[in-house]
């Protein structure tokens, strides 16, 4: 059973573009969580997902971020218009039930978004 | 409001004890915990307490919470040079919209020296 799989690794777009995040959580996980980190900072909470349902998104920036968790296929978090301040690692976690404390989140390797 | 503090930095010997402080503001958390990141990996979950709970020690971790205080420890006997990483320590926010986000503190690199 592959862990969470986020892709790309790392991502470069130019200021303006478009940035698509992927997250495939764990086999038989249904919740997603995406969370950023800013550099030297810790992570902080941007979106919570179900399958095709957006449950939390206090997060988010209220412009140009969006997420998507459909019913075939990864977790997409888009990033419109991209300024040097999204610059960051995304990170996403997956949980077979409601996530934590009940059950343990599995995090992804990242991606690391650089905008120059 | 929602906020969890660590120290920035922690330098121990290899063999030593590394103890690894943590504040949080919330009083409703139910529960705490603490996560591993390594250079360019995602984060690792090491232990967690729950809320009605001191203590709990599993092998070389020992978590510490004082509850009226509102700080948490983490201590890792016996510090090997794969320990070093940044520590985070993080609550889950039970209030507003979803449960079960974590809100995590701005972690602490702890270094290991041979």
């Amino acid at each position: 059973n592959a862990g969470v799989m986020q892709n790309p690794r790392h991502l470069v777009r130019r200021r303006g573009q478009e940035a698509r995040l992927r997250c495939s959580p764990m086999k038989g996980h249904s919740h997603v969580y995406w969370y950023r980190q800013l550099p030297e900072e810790g992570l902080k909470f941007m979106v919570y997902l179900q399958k095709e349902n957006i449950i939390d998104e206090s997060g988010m920036p209220k412009e140009r971020f969006s997420a998507e968790f459909p019913k075939e296929g990864p977790s997409i978090l888009r990033i419109q218009q991209v300024v040097r301040g999204d610059s960051a690692a995304y990170f996403c976690a997956s949980s077979p039930l409601f996530g934590p404390p009940d059950t343990e989140a599995f995090f992804g390797q990242g991606t690391r978004l650089t905008v120059v | 409001g929602e906020d969890v503090e660590q120290s920035l930095f922690l330098s121990v010997r290899e063999g030593d004890s590394s103890v690894i402080n943590c504040t949080y503001t919330d009083s409703s958390s139910t529960y705490l915990y603490w996560y591993k990141q390594e250079p360019g990996a995602g984060l690792q979950l090491l232990t967690y307490i729950f809320s009605n709970m001191d203590m709990k020690q599993d092998q070389r971790l020992t978590v510490l919470l004082n509850k009226k205080d509102k700080h948490l420890s983490l201590r890792i006997a016996d510090t090997q040079t794969g320990d070093s990483a940044i520590y985070f320590c993080a609550e889950t926010a039970k209030r507003g919209g979803a449960t079960n986000k974590l809100i995590f503190g701005t972690g602490t690199l702890l270094a290991v020296q041979p």
